[in-house]
């Protein structure tokens, strides 16, 4: 069973609007983490934000937050004031409990247009 | 500090050829990462590694042998590649204490 999705394979969103990218997970663990990767057309993977599931709050870094909806069991990512730069692909990725190991969802690419 | 690194960059193999695919951090992590990235699959983990000398088999390990002999050096081996293993590889590393993974530029594999 898919433990990361990713529904969105693609989006398109006009600069400066606000976009929120999907992603549901599935664990019964209730120690883990989630993440979020930008891979633009370069190659190179690009840490953007972390939650924590005993984090109280929405993780936020600049341009970005997490919008964490526990029991729903998703972690979508919204980038505020979309610029030509966030054109890329998206990943969403999570940790369990104390394991190491790391699992990524498919991604979303996203394009912005001008 | 070159963070992570990845050799080759680029290679072409012929079905059947072996070739081990190095990474190196120079960063004290103590975890390390071997994915394969396919086009509309995401990032699929093939190994990891929790610390020096312990490694642990991923969502798609078959195909692929890792070797962690020190803290530093995480090495991906083909031992008999396929045309299926067609693909970008990368290698990632997590510090202690810490949840983000830095990340190889990446070694482009054909299999011919």
């Amino acid at each position: 069973a898919q433990k990361i999705t990713q529904t969105q394979p693609g989006m398109f969103v006009q600069e400066k609007e606000a976009v929120t990218l999907d992603c549901t997970y599935d664990t019964s663990d209730p120690s883990y983490g989630l993440f979020w990767y930008k891979q633009p057309s370069s190659g190179e993977m690009i840490f953007l934000i972390y939650q924590g599931s005993y984090d109280q709050q929405n993780a936020t870094e600049g341009r970005y937050s997490l919008n964490f909806q526990k029991a729903r069991k998703s972690a979508n990512l919204v980038i505020s004031a979309s610029q030509l730069g966030d054109s890329a692909m998206y990943f969403c990725a999570m940790r369990e409990g104390q394991d190491d190991k790391i699992i990524f969802g498919k991604g979303t690419r996203l394009h912005i247009l001008p | 500090n070159a963070g992570v690194t990845q050799t080759p960059k680029f290679q072409v193999l012929k079905t059947g050829q072996s070739m081990t695919l190095q990474c190196a951090q120079d960063m004290n992590h103590n975890s390390m990462y071997w994915y394969r990235q396919d086009p509309g699959m995401g990032l699929r983990l093939i190994y990891y590694s929790a610390s020096e000398g312990t490694t642990d088999k991923g969502e798609v390990p078959n195909g692929y042998n890792v070797s962690r002999l020190n803290k530093r050096e995480f090495s991906l081996r083909l031992e008999s590649a396929a045309p299926s293993q067609t693909s970008v590889y990368f290698c990632a590393s997590v510090p202690p204490n810490e949840e983000t993974q830095y990340f190889g530029p990446g070694t482009r594999l054909l299999v011919l």
